[in-house]
């Protein structure tokens, strides 16, 4: 079975400040990786997703994420945040092959980007 | 539709009452899942469908708990005899194909509450 711990439930940062939520997952077999945000009142979205190829990972908001395999890690980070990033980042993981094949999520990461 | 659709987007329900919570996947979309968040805390997942088969019902946390899937589209997530621990938001999303590195798109949610 898969695992995703979240380590930081919340993180709060100023404006334009550089900020990276920590994702690490446990996993026996090869897993896709995710990042999805919840912005208030709205539904989850996707950010983006490592599947295979390159290990670094972008959104097209300025997110990134590197997937690092040697320390079943995948960090997303951002150089500098605004306050329209204020939301709640999460974590996920599905194996597409010898899994249960369902999204594993971790907690989640309420980011708040203050002025 | 363009995205997931879930209904009703609100309900509140005595304690003891049965309730049905709709979703209607993306057009084509084979795989259809089912989540609960509980307040303040992250996505349990519940059930998933790949057409109108469920490989995997591990999450539903009891009996009370059922949900069904017909014509490979809509899914009904039933809750018999409420309890104040159900309440929550319901999510349903849907994929192309499960387990895949496609993207799973979730619905805004039935916001339930057992009174």
């Amino acid at each position: 079975a898969q695992s995703v711990t979240q380590l930081d439930s919340q993180v709060p940062v100023f404006e334009e400040a550089p900020v990276e939520l920590r994702c690490n997952y446990s996993s026996s077999v090869s897993v896709y990786l995710f990042w999805y945000v919840q912005y208030p009142n709205q539904g989850l979205q996707l950010l983006l997703k490592y599947l295979s190829g390159s290990t670094l990972v972008k959104s097209i908001n300025g997110f990134e994420a590197e997937f690092n395999k040697s320390q079943t890690s995948f960090h997303l980070r951002k150089p500098s945040v605004h306050i329209s990033d204020t939301a709640e980042y999460f974590c996920a993981v599905i194996a597409p092959r010898g899994g249960s094949e369902k999204l594993v999520f971790g907690k989640g990461t309420k980011l708040t980007v203050n002025p | 539709g363009a995205g997931v659709s879930q209904s009703p987007s609100n309900k509140v329900t005595e304690k003891g009452k049965d309730v049905e919570l709709r979703c209607d996947p993306i057009s084509g979309h084979t795989a259809l899942y089912w989540y609960r968040q509980r307040l303040g805390q992250g996505l349990e997942f519940l059930i998933y469908f790949q057409g109108n088969s469920a490989p995997d019902k591990s999450g539903l946390p009891s009996d009370r708990f059922s949900a069904e899937r017909t014509g490979e589209s809509v899914s009904t997530l039933t809750i018999q005899r409420t309890q104040q621990e159900d309440s929550a938001v319901y999510l349903c999303a849907s994929s192309l194909l499960s387990g895949s590195g496609n993207t799973i798109y979730f619905g805004e949610g039935s916001w339930l509450t057992v009174v």
